[in-house]
């Protein structure tokens, strides 16, 4: 079974900064990657994917996640942090072939952006 | 595009009583998935059906259930709620059931028991 392991629960940066979000998952096959961002009081917005193409993703909003096997990791940051960005952000993961279980979730990351 | 609809936004029902909330996918999408969003267990998948079939469920009661319609749209019915079943119910939709397939999830139900 796969699980999704995400550092920190709360991440906080000021405007302008990096943002870094981390995720690292488990998995006994190849997987399939995402990163999703929750916006108070609605659904879930796909950010990227990995799905064993390029190992660097980009993704809507300036966001992008590199998929690092040897890590087992797929951080996603941005180079500039803006006001917009404070969400909660879900990094997933499904196995090829697993689609019966659907994705599996990390716990979230609940990004602060400080003016 | 229309995106995924759920209904209703909010539902409040009592200990004991059933509750059903309603999924519309985006067209042309054949595979709808339901997650629960409980307050500290995060999200979790609850069941999966593609075209008209139950294909796989999550690590819950029988006691959720639910149905696809020939149109695609599915119905999570939810018998003899307890307290902690108070949760942001998720519904998301797929172009088929192939795993790379993205999910695209609607705004959620919000099912409060007392």
């Amino acid at each position: 079974a796969q699980s999704v392991t995400q550092l920190g629960s709360h991440v906080s940066v000021s405007e302008g900064a990096l943002v870094l979000l981390r995720c690292n998952y488990s998995s006994s096959v190849p997987p399939y990657l995402f990163w999703y961002v929750q916006y108070p009081n609605q659904g879930l917005q796909l950010l990227l994917k990995y799905t064993s193409a390029a190992t660097l993703v980009k993704g809507i909003n300036g966001f992008e996640a590199e998929f690092k096997k040897s890590e087992t990791s797929f951080h996603l940051t941005k180079p500039s942090a803006h006001m917009s960005d404070a969400a909660e952000y879900f990094c997933a993961v499904i196995v090829a072939g697993g689609g019966a279980d659907g994705l599996t979730f990390g716990k979230g990351t609940h990004l602060i952006i400080q003016p | 595009e229309a995106g995924v609809t759920q209904s209703p936004t909010h539902l409040i029902k009592t200990r004991g009583q059933q509750a059903t909330l309603r999924c519309s996918p985006i067209s042309g999408h054949t595979s709808v998935y339901w997650y629960q969003q409980a307050l500290g267990l995060g999200l979790q998948f609850l069941l999966w059906y593609d075209e008209g079939e139950e294909r796989n469920r999550g690590n819950f009661p029988p006691r959720f259930s639910g149905r696809q319609f020939p149109n695609y749209s599915s119905e999570l019915n939810v018998n003899a709620l307890e307290l902690e079943d108070s949760a942001l119910y998720l519904c998301a939709s797929s172009l088929g059931s192939q795993t790379y397939n993205e999910q695209f999830f609607g705004p959620g139900t919000r099912l409060t028991v007392l």
